[in-house]
């Protein structure tokens, strides 16, 4: 099946630094989203991507649709402590809901 | 509205017995799916439904059934518990209408270790 490589796994920040995280893929999806999971909780969705070059943000979250339409980058400006938690990238090949989700990137950071 | 809600939170199985995962929705979507997520890991897609009466296997299906008598509920069967089945399963619903991807609402999940 479709993979997602996401990249960092994990990271260790301190409050107030910038976060970069990415994901790619060897094939191209249509859709790309961003959702974040807290401990304990299920994934929330965070951005969703439609078209290739689209960048959109929510708050201090930035992500952008590659152009390749096979990657997708995820942004956090100024990172605070209740950013903490899972980062998940998942792609819509084309019609339909059925997600693929990459692996996450965990992100910690240090008040 | 509750959202997406599932039950248990936690369980222990030993290696054989069976168990059903419940998981309702009250926001009246047609789409539900049954996700497992394995440590360290992205989810996986069990099984889906479209709608009442209608499921299909997602990704990693072995193991599992399903079924959908209502809109509201989508239980997840274990029939023969076996210790690749620890994980987190999380539940999710979301209203689908053929165009853009519509949000999947996810259930704040189950753990399930077999031992």
């Amino acid at each position: 099946g479709q993979q997602l490589n996401q990249s960092p796994q994990s990271m260790f920040i301190q409050e107030g630094e910038d976060v970069s995280m990415n994901c790619t893929s060897s094939s191209i999806f249509n859709t790309w989203l961003w959702y974040k999971q807290d401990p304990g909780e299920g994934p929330v969705l965070l951005i969703a991507l439609y078209k290739a070059g689209e960048l959109t943000s929510n708050g201090r979250l930035t992500a952008q649709f590659g152009i390749t339409r096979k990657d997708s980058f995820l942004n956090i400006s100024a990172s605070i402590p209740s950013d903490v938690g899972i980062y998940f990238c998942a792609g819509l090949p084309g019609a339909g809901n059925m997600l693929t989700f990459g692996g996450g990137t965990r992100l910690m950071v240090k008040p | 509205n509750a959202g997406v809600t599932q039950t248990p939170k936690f369980r222990i199985l030993k290696i054989g017995q069976s168990m059903t995962l419940q998981c309702a929705q009250d926001m009246n979507h047609n789409y539900m799916y049954w996700y497992r997520q394995d440590p360290g890991m992205g989810l996986k897609l069990i099984y889906y439904s479209v709608g009442a009466g209608i499921t299909d296997k997602g990704e990693v299906p072995n193991g599992y059934n399903v079924s959908r008598s209502t809109t509201e509920d989508f239980p997840l069967r274990l029939e023969l518990a076996a210790p690749s089945q620890t994980s987190v399963y999380f539940c999710a619903s979301s209203h689908y209408s053929g165009r853009k991807y519509n949000e999947q609402f996810f259930g704040p999940g189950t753990r399930l270790t077999v031992l």
